[in-house]
Order: C-alpha cells, then structure tokens, then sequence
C-alpha cells in the first residue's frame, strides 16, 4: 500500500533553517508529484509547493517563493522541503502528500510538527 | 489565487442526521476539479472526493459530492459516529492550490 513517512520533530530558532523529508513506498516513485501542505495549531491547510520528481520541475506558492526549496531523491524515494529564514509563524505541522498531474492529495504522511522558537 | 469559502463553520448534528457541507470558489472551477477531505485531531487529512463528484478508494457511499463552476456541496447522508471531524474543500484547478478555511461537524 502507499506510505509516505515523514521524518520527526524539530525545534528551530527564528532565523534558521530547517529540513524535513518524506519517504515514499507502495507506488512508482517518479508517476506522482509531491506536494507539502502545512497546518498552524488549530488552522486551517495551507499548500506550499509541489514537485515532479520525474522531471525535478517544482512549483512554489507566490507567498514562499524565495524562502524554501523542494526536492527529491529518486535513488531512495525520498522528497524534502527546506523552509529557509524561519520565523515564529512558521510553526506548524508540515504534511507531504502524494498529488498527482492534476490530482488531489490522495495519500499523506503523518506530518512532522516544527517548532519555531526563542 | 482562488480563494474557497465553506458554510457553515460548524454544524451541530445528532447521529443518523444528515449533514449538508457546502464550498463556494471566487471563480469557476474548470473541470470541477475539487475536492474533499476530513480530518480527526492529531490525523492527516484523508481524501473523500474528486473532480466534485467521485468517491476515493474505500470511502463510504453515504459521503457524497456535487456541483460545478463555483458552487460545490458535501452531502452525509446518515452521520456515523466516526464522522464527526474538519472537512476541508481544495481546488487544484490552478496554481496555488487552495483550501477552504474548513467545516467542523460536532455532535449535538
């Protein structure tokens, strides 16, 4: 069955930088993109980008354009999301999901829950 | 951006009730693409329907979803008591995706 599997919590102090990543199994890696989707305490979704790990092309919302990067690592299933200059509002439960070509995220990670704090 | 407005904000139901959900996007949908979740405290949020209308693998027949263009409807036709959670409804007609700011289904 399809799994994605998140890496665990982090503490970060607001200016650094912080990196999660998503291991994928159960399907063919490169046939589906990647999406990170993040969600504050008691808050709504908020995407944040995608990923074509066939073709490494990526797509960024406008509001994180320049502040992080996502990756992937076909050799081992693996997607990342670094989230660069971190602030206090960037603390949240950071999801993966696996989005297809014009799809909906049809399978997601457990979250990884970031700590952004002094 | 598409901005997504869901209504209510919450609905109070009893068990066996039926919940009506709905999601209205500032511009219309092209190929209806839109879907549905629910998520349960502590959960990731788990896909119901797509492209509007069609149910994902392994979701019950009493969750259903209609509409086009700009006017899109969460029906439950009989709440179980698992049911109670968020719903969210998503557009990924375009670039961002965007998500509504949710609907919470609590028990009466």
């Amino acid at each position: 069955q399809v799994q994605l599997l998140q890496s665990g919590p982090e503490v970060k102090t607001p200016g650094a930088s912080v990196k999660v990543s998503c291991q994928a199994s159960g399907y063919t890696f490169k046939s589906y993109g990647i999406s990170w989707v993040r969600q504050a305490r008691g808050q709504g979704l908020e995407w944040m980008g995608w990923i074509n790990p066939y073709k490494g092309s990526t797509n960024y919302a406008q509001k994180f354009q320049g502040r992080i990067i996502i990756t992937t690592d076909t050799s081992t299933r693996t997607a990342s999301l670094e989230v660069t200059s971190l602030r206090s509002d960037d603390t949240a439960v950071y999801y993966c999901a696996r989005f297809p070509v014009a799809g909906p995220g049809d399978s997601w990670g457990q979250g990884t829950l970031v700590t952004v704090s002094s | 951006e598409i901005v997504l407005t869901q209504s209510p904000g919450t609905l109070s139901l009893s068990p066996g009730e039926r919940a009506t959900l709905s999601c209205r996007a500032s511009q219309s949908l092209s190929s209806n693409y839109l879907a549905w979740y629910q998520q349960k405290p502590g959960q990731a949020p788990r896909l119901l329907i797509y492209g509007a209308s069609s149910r994902a693998t392994g979701i019950p027949d009493r969750f259903s979803g209609s509409g086009s263009g700009t006017d899109f409807t969460l029906t439950i036709s009989r709440l179980e008591p698992e049911d109670f959670a968020v719903y969210y409804c998503h557009q990924y007609n375009g670039s961002p995706g965007t998500f509504g700011q949710g609907t919470k289904v609590e028990i009466k």
